[in-house]
């Protein structure tokens, strides 16, 4: 069964600092993995979805790596903001008869003004 | 991108009653929807899958009576939680699988219900 871990599971900085999350997955049979924002209360934001065949991909301040083989993901911002303030949630979707995301514990960042 | 809604956003409602959560895909069709539970300060645990035009697959722990779904067309699945109690008090988001998007799924805006 496919287990996601992120690390930290808070983070504070001071805004302008560049950061890192990590997330690492158990099962490398994935089809894609997905990074999401989520803000109190709210739904979920997608930010960046990595299919199984790339390594990285980047949106803006964002850039998302992933290496399969040794189950892991890194979501790297770049000039953190107080507007990064959120919960940020790795997910990966198994391939094979599973075929579902399964969910990181999250990890909840804090960008100090 | 791809728009999924949820109604209601909120509902309050008293224990022993059955409330209906509703999940769309507004501009996709999707064969497969997915409903997630989140307590507070904790990830989202996968509730059961929503197949169109069949039965749904629930995850082991998950009572099927008590949460029914219910995916009769490819833009629609509902989750109905009967009679509720506060501990069934959460917040729910579904998601839809787009096919034609290398099986992006997208969430919807969540549903917080308190069963007091």
């Amino acid at each position: 069964k496919q287990e996601v871990t992120q690390i930290p599971a808070a983070l504070s900085v001071p805004e302008g600092e560049n950061l890192v999350l990590n997330c690492s997955f158990t099962d490398s049979a994935i089809y894609n993995l997905q990074w999401f924002r989520q803000d109190p209360g709210k739904g979920l934001t997608s930010l960046l979805l990595i299919q199984s065949s790339q390594r990285e991909q980047t949106s803006g301040r964002l850039n998302a790596s992933l290496d399969k083989s040794s189950g892991r993901s890194t979501l790297y911002i770049a000039a953190s903001q107080p507007g990064d303030s959120a919960t940020y949630l790795c997910a990966v979707f198994s391939s094979g008869s599973a075929r579902q995301l399964t969910f990181g514990s999250g990890t909840q960042l804090t960008v100090l003004p | 991108g791809a728009v999924v809604s949820q109604h209601p956003s909120w509902v309050i409602c008293k224990s022993g009653t059955s409330v209906k959560i509703e999940c769309r895909s507004l501009d996709f069709q999707a064969t497969t929807m997915f409903w997630y539970r989140q307590f507070p300060k904790q990830s989202l645990m996968l509730m059961a899958t929503s197949n169109e035009g069949s039965k749904a697959t629930y995850e082991q722990g998950v009572e099927k009576d008590k949460f029914l779904i219910n995916h009769a067309s490819l833009t629609l699945s509902t989750l109905t939680v009967t009679s509720a109690h506060p501990e069934d008090s959460s917040f729910y988001i579904c998601s839809a699988r787009d096919e034609g998007r290398w099986d992006t799924q997208y969430f919807g805006p969540g549903t917080r219900l308190t069963v007091l």
